[in-house]
């Protein structure tokens, strides 16, 4: 069964105090990992696609990172508008569908 | 403008009740998705549409039913809402050739008493 692991489920940061979440996931082909973030009471937003272990994708302070069996996202220096909970996903089934097995999210705080 | 819209934002209902949420979108997307966000279970798939003739059960339609009344407009009912059906609602839409590049909307709350 395909599934997805977010963890740590909350971190605090102090502003420019650099960290990074991780997302593990089973599935029986990759056929991409994504990265959303989502603001309190708003949708999620997208933010990156890595398709094969060792790409890395960049912007502004964040860096998504994949391997065989997770993905990272590296924050650098953040502000508190980083705040939100970052959700990571993977296609079920055929890639081709939009049918997206979602993480719980970790929900980062940082405090100016 | 936002791109992808949702009525109403807030709902309250009694157990039993018809509700019906509804989606539009303005980015000329042909795919549209309905998720449900819970505390501790994330966003999972009720129903998801390739086009207006095209529409699919996702991981828990029961209690569930859509229309897709133009590309642009989809929605979600719920023909005899239960408490468990309290949740967070999200449509969500994507370009055929970027299914997983989703947009979402603002969310519908969802009150079952």
């Amino acid at each position: 069964e395909d599934q997805v692991t977010q963890s740590p489920e909350a971190l605090r940061l102090q502003e420019g105090e650099s960290s990074s979440l991780n997302c593990s996931y089973t599935v029986s082909g990759l056929r991409g990992l994504f990265w959303y973030r989502q603001d309190p009471g708003k949708g999620p937003e997208f933010l990156f696609t890595l398709y094969s272990a060792g790409e890395e994708k960049e912007k502004e302070r964040l860096k998504a990172t994949l391997t065989k069996k997770e993905s990272f996202l590296h924050i650098t220096a953040p502000k508190p508008e980083d705040s939100a909970t970052y959700l990571c996903a993977v296609p079920h089934g055929s890639s081709n569908t939009g049918k997206l097995i979602f993480g719980q999210g970790t929900t980062l705080q940082v405090k100016p | 403008d936002a791109d992808v819209t949702q009525t109403p934002r807030n709902r309250i209902t009694k157990t039993g009740k018809r509700i019906m949420l509804e989606c539009s979108q303005t980015k000329g997307h042909d795919r549209m998705y309905w998720y449900r966000q819970d505390p501790g279970l994330g966003l999972r798939l009720i129903y998801y549409s390739f086009d207006v003739k095209d529409i699919n059960k996702g991981e828990i339609s029961d209690g569930y039913s859509v229309s897709r009344q133009a590309q642009a407009k989809f929605s979600l009912s719920l023909e005899s809402a239960i408490p468990n059906q309290t949740a967070l609602y999200f449509c969500a839409t994507s370009e055929r050739t970027r299914p997983n590049e989703q947009f979402f909307g603002p969310g519908t709350r969802l009150t079952v008493l």
